[in-house]
């Protein structure tokens, strides 16, 4: 069935970093998503693609959904302490379903 | 806008029982979805509602189901609880379709089955 890689599972911060992360898959899709999730809430929507090629930013967060279509990525510029968490991909498909990738948990450095 | 809203936030069942997890959408919201959410698995879709008809079904047993009220309210059921079961259980409304994305979620239900 269609499932999401994303990467990498966890990674540090040190305050003022930018950080990368990414989602692929084997399969087309027509959107993409890019969720936070803190502890003890839900998932919170951060950007939502809907365009091959299309680059969208909110505040310090900007986001791509790959030319492919098989892809995206989300990009944290000037990390800060609240952007710990869980960060999760998504992608909607032609069946009319929608998947999750397995999150990435971010973390400040010790 | 009020959010998404569930109830309870936080359930303690019996191996055997059954339970039933409500959901509020955002108005004006018809679709609703849910997803149990585990440290092993991540989310995984249970189904979606649309205007009370069930639209979309992940892969769950039918110990699972769920239904959607007229005023696009949704509760989800599980019959014959397992220690499994225990998980997140989050919904999600959108104002289309679910692949459609910008799915918003409330902030889940907290099953713990013992």
């Amino acid at each position: 069935g269609q499932q999401l890689n994303q990467s990498p599972q966890s990674m540090f911060i040190q305050e003022g970093e930018d950080v990368s992360m990414n989602c692929t898959s084997s399969s087309i899709f027509n959107t993409w998503l890019w969720y936070k999730q803190d502890p003890g809430e839900g998932p919170v929507l951060l950007i939502a693609l809907y365009k091959a090629g299309e680059l969208t930013s909110n505040g310090r967060l900007t986001a791509q959904f790959g030319i492919t279509r098989k892809d995206s990525f989300l990009n944290i510029s000037a990390s800060i302490p609240s952007d710990v968490g869980i960060y999760f991909c998504a992608a909607g498909g032609s069946q009319g379903n929608l998947i999750f990738g397995k999150g990435t948990k971010l973390s400040v450095k010790p | 806008k009020a959010g998404v809203t569930q109830t309870p936030r936080y359930l303690i069942k019996t191996r055997g029982q059954q339970v039933t997890l409500s959901c509020s959408p955002i108005s004006g919201h018809r679709s609703v979805s849910w997803y149990q959410q585990t440290p092993g698995q991540g989310l995984q879709f249970l189904f979606e509602y649309f205007s009370e008809t069930q639209r979309n079904k992940g892969n769950f047993p039918g110990r699972f189901s769920g239904r959607q009220f007229s005023n696009s309210r949704s509760e989800m059921n599980v019959s014959t609880l397992e220690l499994g079961d225990s998980a997140l259980y989050l919904c999600a409304s959108s104002l289309g379709a679910l692949a459609d994305g910008e799915q918003y979620f409330g902030p889940g239900t907290r099953l713990t089955v013992t």
